[in-house]
């Protein structure tokens, strides 16, 4: 079945730690790629996205995810966490076919240590 | 609205009731999805709305489960006869949706209705 799969169910990190949180997925077209993050109390939100072009691609508070093609993943990275990085990261693929429907991974909660 | 609103936020039920979960998207989005997030679960898709396509409801977990939306705008979930595993949080989501590698696809998502079924 197609999926998309977080190697990582948590995280703990202290300050000034380096982050690297695994996403891999089974779809074999085209697809955009998202990662989300959910504060405490918070709702979702987007971190950052990938359509085309420059598979690095950067998002807010200093995220940043590569994409590469030939190992289907879509790894979130961040050289330096901080203790406001203290959430749950969610990957999801929008695949070309099937709609459009975005699925999500099963989710990272990272807890960084002040 | 300049935001999705659900409701309630909060809906505590007995075993065996049936609860109706309410989502407005933003204006102007045609996709309106919604996810159930539990503990350990993550977000796991139930239904897919896109415009005046027939609605994906492949991830709806049985027919207990239903899901309309009237005139493209308002959706409702409904739970009949809940069990006490339908406790979770509902997420309702809305983006432009269409094709394509765009901005589009971005999804704003709701605060959720919090459900617990005693």
């Amino acid at each position: 079945a197609q999926s998309v799969s977080q190697h990582n169910h948590h995280v703990i990190l202290s300050e000034a730690a380096s982050l690297e949180l695994g996403c891999n997925y089974s779809y074999g077209g085209t697809v955009n790629l998202f990662w989300y993050v959910q504060y405490p109390g918070q709702h979702l939100q987007l971190l950052l996205k990938y359509f085309s072009g420059d598979p690095l691609v950067k998002g807010i508070k200093g995220f940043e995810a590569e994409f590469i093609k030939s190992k289907f993943s879509f790894n979130l990275r961040k050289p330096s966490v901080q203790w406001s990085d203290t959430a749950e990261y969610f990957c999801a693929v929008n695949p070309y076919t099937g709609g459009f429907k975005t699925i999500f991974g099963a989710g990272t909660r990272l807890f960084v240590k002040a | 609205g300049a935001g999705v609103s659900q409701s309630p936020s909060n809906k505590v039920t007995e075993k065996g009731k049936d609860v109706e979960l309410r989502c407005d998207p933003i204006s102007g989005h045609t996709a309106l999805y919604w996810y159930r997030q539990s503990l350990g679960q993550g977000l796991e898709f139930l239904i897919y709305f896109q415009g005046n396509s027939a609605p994906d409801k492949s991830g709806l977990p049985s027919d207990r489960f239903s899901a309309e939306r009237t005139g493209g705008s308002v959706s409702t979930l409904t739970i009949q006869r809940t069990q006490q595993e339908d406790s979770a949080v509902y997420l309702c989501a809305s983006s432009f949706g269409g094709g394509g590698g765009s901005g589009a696809n971005v999804l704003t998502f709701g605060a959720g209705s919090r459900l617990t079924v005693l």
